[in-house]
C-alpha cells in the first residue's frame, strides 16, 4: 500500500485478555519496527525485523509480548494476559532496511490500546 | 545509554509567529538527530535529520534545526507558523550509523491560535 497501515486503530480490552495488533508495512520495505508510546512518554523500541534475520526482541518488556512477521509482509504484535500498564499507543514503522539510520522509517497511525 | 529531553510539553503560538522547539540529548559523541511530526490522525513523518556537516539543516514544511554540540541541543525552528503546523513534534537520536533503534523524546504538542 501507499503507507504503513495498522489495525485496529483503537482497541479496548479487559484486563487478562489477549490482544493482537496488526501492521502492514510499505511494500518492498524489508525492515519493520514496533514502538510503544505511553501517555506523556517518548516512543519505546519494542522489536525489529529485518528480512530473514532473527528479530531483535531486546525491547519487549515481558514474555507476555511477542511478535511475528511473515516474510517481508504483515506483522502481528500479541500481548497476552493484558495489564493496565499495557495501555498505550503501539506504533509500527517500516524502512528499506539494512541501512541503519540512513533508511528513513515510515510510521503508521498507531493502535491505541486501552486495558480496563 | 543515550536519552532525549524535550523540556516543553505544550507550546501555544499565534499563527504567523515564530516557533522554536527544544531538544537536548545525552550522549558522549555526536549522535544522529531527527525531528518527526505527528499531525492528528496521521503517522509520524520525518521533518529533517542531521548526520554530519553543516549544523543548520533544512527540512520539509519550512522547518529548520540547528545542532549545537556545546549545548547538546538540536532545536527545531520555523519563522512563521501556519494553522496546519498544529501537531505533536518528536526529537529522536540514533547513536550509530548502523543502529536502527532510535531513542525518542516525550514530544511537544504545538497549538496554533488564530
Amino acid at each position: 500500500g501507499a503507507g504503513v497501515s495498522q489495525s485496529p486503530s483503537n482497541k479496548v480490552t479487559e484486563k487478562g485478555k489477549d490482544v493482537e495488533l496488526r501492521c502492514d508495512p510499505i511494500s518492498g520495505h524489508t525492515a519493520l519496527y514496533w514502538y510503544r508510546q505511553r501517555l506523556g512518554q517518548g516512543l519505546e523500541f519494542l522489536i525489529y525485523f529485518q528480512g530473514n534475520s532473527a528479530p531483535d526482541k531486546s525491547g519487549l518488556p515481558s514474555d507476555r509480548f511477542s511478535a511475528e512477521r511473515t516474510g517481508e509482509s504483515v506483522s502481528t504484535l500479541t500481548i497476552q494476559r493484558t495489564q493496565q500498564e499495557d495501555s498505550a499507543v503501539y506504533l509500527c514503522a517500516s524502512s528499506r532496511g539494512g541501512q541503519g539510520v540512513y533508511a528513513e522509517a515510515f510510521f503508521g497511525q498507531g493502535t491505541r490500546l486501552t486495558v480496563v | 545509554a543515550q536519552s532525549v529531553t524535550q523540556p516543553d510539553i505544550h507550546i501555544t503560538v499565534s499563527e504567523g509567529a515564530s516557533l522554536e522547539l527544544r531538544c537536548n540529548y545525552s550522549y558522549g559523541a555526536t549522535p544522529y538527530l531527527f525531528w518527526y511530526v505527528q499531525s492528528p490522525g496521521q503517522g509520524l513523518q520525518l521533518l529533517l535529520k542531521y548526520f554530519s556537516g553543516d549544523t543548520l539543516v533544512q527540512g520539509i514544511k519550512g522547518f529548520e534545526a540547528e545542532f549545537k554540540r556545546s549545548q547538546s541541543s538540536f532545536n527545531l525552528r520555523k519563522p512563521s507558523v501556519h494553522w496546519s503546523d498544529a501537531a505533536e513534534y518528536f526529537c529522536a537520536v540514533g547513536i550509530r550509523s548502523n543502529d536502527y533503534k532510535l531513542s525518542f523524546g516525550a514530544g511537544t504538542t504545538v497549538t496554533v491560535r488564530a
